[in-house]
């Protein structure tokens, strides 16, 4: 079964708006989350990580929010460029376990 | 400095034939994970070499099967061919076991006939 569960499937935004991704999780023990961003045709790119001692992290125009007691984080992509166009995935990895458990993935789309 | 490198970029194969897949992790990464990511699905775990073993596999039938040599490079080697085995087959490298970040290769995308 799914260990970590995405949304929304797709979404399309304007240019400049800010598309925003959810992942959940049931296993506890993970302790890793990454997010990676896919193109067509590429393996996926590593974007952000976050720890749950971390409520929220920034890189760039990519900002992770995490809530440890809802095991629930997302993904903020601010200020959106067509370039942003790509699929998500969101990901967990366990401190005793470690491989990534992947999301279904969001497909984004920023019209310009 | 050279990032993780996989070979064939594509690979045509009928049902029934093994097909073996290649792996260079990134530059001074001695660990190399597998994993099958089909068409509009994230990738799925296959297994995970270090110090040339096999450490976790995933629920995968046993046709899956791998190795790494002495220089971290790694194989990934599928009998039997299924055509429910055409997918994306990635490599991510990373620096020991733990919570580390594991960086993908382009993929090798396996077409079963």
């Amino acid at each position: 079964q799914q260990q970590v569960k995405q949304s929304p499937q797709s979404l399309i935004v304007q240019k400049g708006g800010i598309p925003i991704i959810n992942c959940a999780y049931e296993n506890t023990a993970f302790d890793y989350f990454p997010w990676y961003q896919q193109f067509p045709g590429k393996g996926p790119a590593l974007l952000i990580a976050i720890r749950p001692d971390v409520s929220e992290k920034k890189e760039g125009r990519f900002t992770i929010s995490f809530n440890k007691s809802a095991k629930q984080f997302s993904l903020h992509i601010m200020d959106s460029q067509p370039g942003d166009s790509a699929t998500y995935f969101c990901a967990a990895m366990g401190s005793n376990d470690y491989k990534l458990s992947f999301g279904a993935g969001t497909t984004v789309t920023v019209r310009a | 400095d050279a990032g993780v490198t996989q070979s064939p970029t594509h690979l045509i194969k009928t049902r029934g034939q093994q097909v073996t897949l290649r792996c260079s992790p990134k530059s001074g990464h001695d660990t190399v994970s597998w994993y099958q990511q089909a068409l509009g699905q994230g990738p799925q775990f296959i297994f995970q070499y270090y110090e040339e073993e096999e450490r976790q596999r995933g629920n995968f039938p046993d046709r899956f099967s791998g190795h790494q040599f002495p220089n971290y490079s790694s194989e990934l080697n599928v009998n039997a061919l299924l055509l429910g085995d055409s997918a994306l087959y990635l490599c991510a490298s990373s620096l020991g076991l733990g919570l580390t970040e594991q960086f993908f290769g382009p993929g090798t995308r396996l077409t079963v006939l």
